[in-house]
């Protein structure tokens, strides 16, 4: 059974700093890995999805890495903005979605 | 305009009802997926359907019943509610890949707070 963890579970910052979510996983036999947004009351937003042949993918400021042998994945957000606050979700991908519990980010202006 | 959308956006109900949620995409997609997030905001997958055909059943009590009339819908229908039914339930869909389900992007409804009292 796939578990999924993300560390840490809660992140304050100074706007401007550079913000790093990991994401952990048990079983390497997976398709891709998402990351994704949460705003409180609102739905998830797709922010980034790795195939499992790639190392890494970038979005503007953000960029995730991954590492299947290993189990995980890391999501940098370059130079923080107060806009960044959300909990994001890492998800990995083995004929289903797993999720972890989100690492909650937020951002003092 | 919306590509997944739920109905209703909250659902307040008594113990012992029956209720339906309602998901449409608009996306052409041709896989969707119901998923319940917990009071501890946990997110976990019950159903999947990909061409209005059932693939993923994960555990969930029989008084909830999918129903996909078309591709572009996906309802979610729940007897004999219970209190710990209250959450919050997400529709998504999703193109299959081309080397297998799931493999691409899944995109999320607003989601559908159900409170059970």
């Amino acid at each position: 059974k796939q578990e999924v963890t993300q560390i840490p579970a809660a992140l304050s910052v100074p706007e401007g700093e550079n913000l790093v979510l990991n994401c952990s996983f048990t079983d390497s036999a997976i398709y891709n890995l998402q990351w994704f947004r949460q705003d409180p009351g609102k739905g998830l937003t797709s922010l980034l999805l790795i195939q499992s042949s790639q190392r890494e993918q970038t979005s503007g400021r953000l960029n995730a890495s991954l590492d299947k042998s290993s189990g995980r994945s890391t999501l940098y957000i370059a130079a923080s903005q107060p806009g960044d606050s959300a909990t994001y979700l890492c998800a990995v991908n083995d004929y289903k979605l797993s999720f972890g519990a989100g690492t909650t980010v937020t951002v003092r202006a | 305009d919306t590509a997944v959308s739920q109905t209703p956006k909250y659902l307040v109900t008594q113990m012992g009802n029956d209720k339906s949620i309602k998901c449409e995409q608009n996306l052409g997609h041709d896989t969707m997926y119901w998923y319940k997030q917990d009071s501890k905001k946990f997110l976990k997958i019950m159903f999947s359907y990909n061409n209005k055909e059932l693939i993923i059943n994960e555990t969930v009590p029989n008084r909830f019943s999918p129903k996909s009339p078309d591709k572009a819908h996906l309802n979610l229908h729940i007897n004999s509610l219970e209190l710990g039914d209250s959450a919050v339930y997400f529709c998504a869909s999703s193109q299959a890949g081309t080397s297998g389900l799931g493999q691409e992007t899944q995109y999320f409804g607003p989601g559908t707070r159900l409170l059970v009292l």
